[in-house]
């Protein structure tokens, strides 16, 4: 079955402890996405990937990293999390830049304490 | 920048009622524009998407058409059944140009349909 998996689902941490929130797709798309959705603001893009070792900002970076070491895995590294990063996450890949759908994972939620 | 802008809601039907959701947008050049449909507790799901302009995109009695000379994109469905509750997220995607490559999305329509 086609997907997108992220892990894990729910997590509940606290200020400054380092976490990572993996995300897989087995569809072989090169173009790999992370988004937040917070009440209000609707999904903002974090990072996206358009293939292994090539990763860009989106519109929301800021105590964000990313990696893409292979094509089907793009971790979300927070280095050091702060309550305002308290949200949904979703991780998202696309067959083709720029003009095809997103599938999307089921998403991940983060408490920073 | 991009952007999208659609109605939020909370939109409150009967069953068996007309749907419309109105969704515009701003953008360079000629996007593809999609709806997705995000139920509780799930992740985002494609629902409809249109490539051009005057496309028609329909999907599960859902239907939107890509209005270039209004920048619209309104979703719109006959007759709404309780399953059709869930958040309704309008989007596009640049073809081109510069920035971060990705989805735009509005803010989302949450859609309460009661039997």
């Amino acid at each position: 079955e086609a997907q997108v998996t992220q892990n894990p689902r729910y997590l509940i941490t606290v200020t400054g402890k380092k976490l990572t929130v993996t995300c897989s797709q087995n569809m072989n798309h090169e173009y790999m996405s992370w988004y937040r959705q917070d009440p209000g603001l609707g999904l903002r893009q974090i990072y996206y990937s358009m293939n292994v070792e090539v990763t860009d900002k989106g519109d929301v970076p800021e105590g964000y990293k990313v990696s893409r070491k292979e094509k089907r895995n793009f971790p979300l590294i927070l280095e050091s999390p702060s309550p305002n990063q308290t949200s949904l996450y979703f991780c998202a890949s696309s067959a083709i830049p720029r003009t095809g759908e997103l599938f999307f994972g089921e998403g991940s939620r983060l408490t920073v304490l | 920048g991009d952007s999208v802008t659609q109605m939020e809601g909370p939109v409150t039907l009967s069953e068996e009622a007309f749907l419309t959701i109105n969704c515009t947008y701003t953008a360079t050049g000629y996007p593809s524009l999609f709806w997705y449909v995000q139920y509780p507790g799930e992740g985002l799901q494609l629902l409809l998407k249109a490539t051009k302009a005057d496309d028609k995109g329909s999907n599960k009695g859902f239907e939107a058409t890509y209005r270039k000379e209004t920048t619209s994109f309104h979703l719109e469905k006959g007759s709404v059944q309780v399953s059709d509750s869930a958040v309704y997220f309008c989007a596009l995607r640049a073809h081109s140009g510069g920035g971060a490559d990705g989805l735009t999305f509005g803010k989302g329509t949450h859609l309460i349909i009661q039997p």
